[in-house]
């Protein structure tokens, strides 16, 4: 069935680097994606969105690039802080909900 | 941060036994939800409410039942709980269905024996 994947479960980098998580989607009639960060222990936290019609947002040191013609959704994040190190899921509308992918892990080395 | 709290926190129970966890949010928002996370399936929907007593099934609805009489309070029951269900649950609202922000409770962490 339709689903959202990512490329990599984990993904290590050191402070001060730009970090880039991928996910892709399968479903073309999704008009609405968002990533999500999840800290050990804790819900998920809302980072940034996108729409279908847009290629590009930016948020504070966040980045959000949307791919429609492959169907790719990637995240970046500037100058990565031992505070960015958690888990990122990247999510598209489905029906009245959202569908998550299974997650990224990104560890911060000092 | 959102005005969304989860009861119980944490639960072990056993096999067989009814449970209950609650959802409780001050935000007035129409829309709430119940995921479960487990590794390697990431969240995934069990069910979500659109208003009161509007009710539908997620992709892992079954073993699972909902309720939701009032706004601000969504139930989830588990009738008999089994191993499978040994999980975390997340409820989530929002204010704009299914093309705006989910805003997440903090999990209520259930084991059954």
């Amino acid at each position: 069935g339709e689903s959202v994947g990512l490329h990599l479960p984990t993904l290590s980098v050191q402070e001060g680097d730009n970090s880039i998580i991928n996910c892709a989607y399968s479903n073309s009639a999704s008009d609405y994606f968002i990533w999500y960060k999840q800290e050990s222990g804790k819900g998920p936290q809302f980072i940034i969105d996108i729409r279908s019609n847009m290629d590009k947002r930016q948020g504070q040191r966040v980045t959000v690039l949307l791919n429609k013609t492959v169907k790719h959704l990637s995240l970046q994040i500037a100058a990565t802080q031992p505070g960015d190190s958690a888990v990122y899921f990247c999510a598209e509308n489905s029906g009245y909900a959202l569908n998550f992918g299974k997650g990224t892990s990104l560890l911060v080395t000092p | 941060d959102a005005g969304i709290t989860q009861s119980p926190r944490h639960k072990v129970t056993e096999t067989g036994t009814p449970v209950t966890l609650r959802c409780h949010q001050t935000e007035n928002h129409r829309y709430m939800y119940w995921y479960r996370q487990d590794p390697g399936h990431g969240l995934r929907l069990i069910h979500y409410s659109y208003g009161v007593k509007d009710t539908d099934k997620g992709e892992v609805s079954d073993g699972y039942s909902v309720s939701r009489s009032k706004t601000e309070d969504f139930l989830l029951t588990l009738e008999s709980a089994t191993s499978s269900q040994t999980s975390v649950y997340f409820c989530a609202i929002s204010g704009y269905s299914n093309t705006g922000e989910l805003f997440f409770g903090e999990g209520s962490r259930l084991t059954v024996l």
